[in-house]
């Protein structure tokens, strides 16, 4: 089945400390994204990539680093210099391009705990 | 800039009653529109999608009218189940976007028995 893989569904980390989320998908997708998503609320971007070996900032890039070396895989860092890094964080991907009505798709999502 | 805007929550409905969440939005051009559903603790699933003005999408009951001139994209089902209980996102990509979309706030459902 073809799909997005998120690992771990729960991560708890000490305040202080880098922790990866890992995001795989095997649906061939060039663009990938990672939202992050608090109480309550909407989803917010934090980094987007339209094609291996490059990606943009969202709206809430700070304390957060990526990287795109594999179209599959598209890991997030959540470092110690985000403020308030305790989220469900969802990764998504879709088909690139500009026009078209290309939805995006989805991973189950990981809960990170900073205490 | 674009922006989309759904009614506040949580909306509390019995079984087999009628739903309907607003969704207006701000953008230029012709955006596409969807909904997505969010089960508790899980990702967000595409529920339906419409591409241009007077497109319907449609999906397990549910209804969407990508109305122009009003710039809505209401999300319908003529009667709703206790497995419709989620959290509903409506949102847009702009046309001359190669993939990035623009979400609202989500709106809770809460269906009792």
């Amino acid at each position: 089945d073809g799909g997005i893989t998120q690992s771990p569904k729960y991560l708890f980390r000490k305040e202080g400390q880098n922790v990866t989320l890992s995001c795989e998908q095997n649906l061939n997708h060039d663009a990938m994204y990672w939202y992050r998503q608090d109480p309550g609320q909407g989803l917010r971007l934090i980094y987007y990539s339209q094609i291996v070996n490059d990606f943009q900032k969202g709206d809430i890039a700070e304390g957060y680093s990526v990287s795109r070396e594999k179209k599959e895989s598209f890991p997030l860092t959540v470092t110690s210099a985000q403020k308030n890094p305790t989220a469900f964080y969802l990764c998504a991907s879709s088909i690139g391009g500009a026009g078209g009505a290309y939805e995006q798709y989805f991973g189950p999502g990981t809960r990170l705990t900073v205490t | 800039g674009n922006s989309v805007t759904q009614m506040e929550g949580p909306v509390t409905l019995s079984e087999e009653a009628f739903l309907t969440i607003n969704c207006t939005y701000t953008a230029t051009g012709y955006p596409s529109l969807f909904w997505y559903v969010q089960y508790p603790g899980e990702g967000l699933q595409l529920l339906l999608k419409a591409t241009k003005a007077d497109d319907k999408g449609s999906n397990k009951g549910f209804e969407a009218t990508y109305r122009k001139e009003t710039t809505s994209f209401h999300l319908e089902k003529g009667s709703v189940q206790v497995s419709d209980s989620a959290v509903y996102f409506c949102a847009l990509r702009r046309s001359d976007s190669w993939g990035k979309l623009q979400f609202g706030a989500g709106t809770q459902v809460v269906v009792t028995p």
